[in-house]
């Protein structure tokens, strides 16, 4: 079946460190997205790529940054310089708008909890 | 700013209630999605609605939209101890592209 795959499901950084979440797709989207979520709130945007060797900053870039090398990978590294990165890191895919307009909603992978020890 | 404002914030109710979650937001859109999120899980898209459509169901669901003010509704019928989650509303700016913003969420709690 078709999906998204986050992994680690855990994550656990120390002061100073870098850190990979890994987003892999197969469903042969050219959208990739990734937001992060603290405990009761929404969803707020990090980076996004449409296509290949292209992406675009969100809401809340600083301290992040990502690669889009393949189409079905899109990995986040958070860097040292977020100060504050224990959070739910969620990525999603999802297909272009077609000729007729139609849209499709987000297809969503089960998310990566980082923890700062 | 936050497209999407979700309300209530909490909403607690029977088993074999209807629930009714709505959202608001504050700029002319594309369309609108409904998705819900399991505690501690990913988001799971619920419903699309486009700017040019009043009402969509599945299931037992149903969304509708009024663009005049700038808002929608998300109606479960019947609910189950299941459908205990949040729920989240997503705007699509009209763009080309798809980025959507996520509002906060209404937590639903079934008791059964």
């Amino acid at each position: 079946d078709g999906g998204i795959t986050q992994s680690p499901k855990y994550l656990f950084r120390k002061e100073g460190q870098n850190v990979t979440l890994s987003c892999e797709q197969n469903l042969n989207h050219d959208a990739m997205y990734w937001y992060r979520q603290d405990p009761g709130q929404g969803l707020r945007l990090i980076y996004y790529s449409q296509i290949v060797n292209d992406f675009q900053k969100g809401d809340i870039a600083e301290g992040y940054s990502v690669s889009r090398e393949k189409k079905e990978s899109f990995p986040l590294t958070v860097t040292s310089a977020q100060k504050n990165p224990t959070a739910f890191y969620l990525c999603a895919s999802s297909k272009p708008r077609s000729a007729t307009g139609k849209n499709y909603g987000y297809t969503f992978g089960s998310g990566t909890r980082l923890t700062v020890v | 700013s936050q497209q999407g404002e979700e309300d209530p914030q909490a909403l607690s109710i029977q088993e074999g209630e209807n629930a009714t979650m709505n959202c608001s937001y504050k700029t002319s859109i594309n369309n609108l999605q409904w998705y819900r999120q399991n505690s501690g899980r990913g988001l799971v898209h619920l419903i699309l609605i486009r700017s040019n459509e009043r009402e969509k169901h599945s299931g037992r669901l149903r969304v509708t939209l009024d663009t005049s003010k700038k808002s929608s509704s998300l109606l479960i019928t019947a609910s189950r101890a299941a459908d205990t989650a949040s729920y989240f509303c997503a705007t699509a700016f009209t763009t080309s592209y798809d980025k959507v913003i996520f509002g906060p969420g209404t937590s639903l709690s079934v008791i059964p």
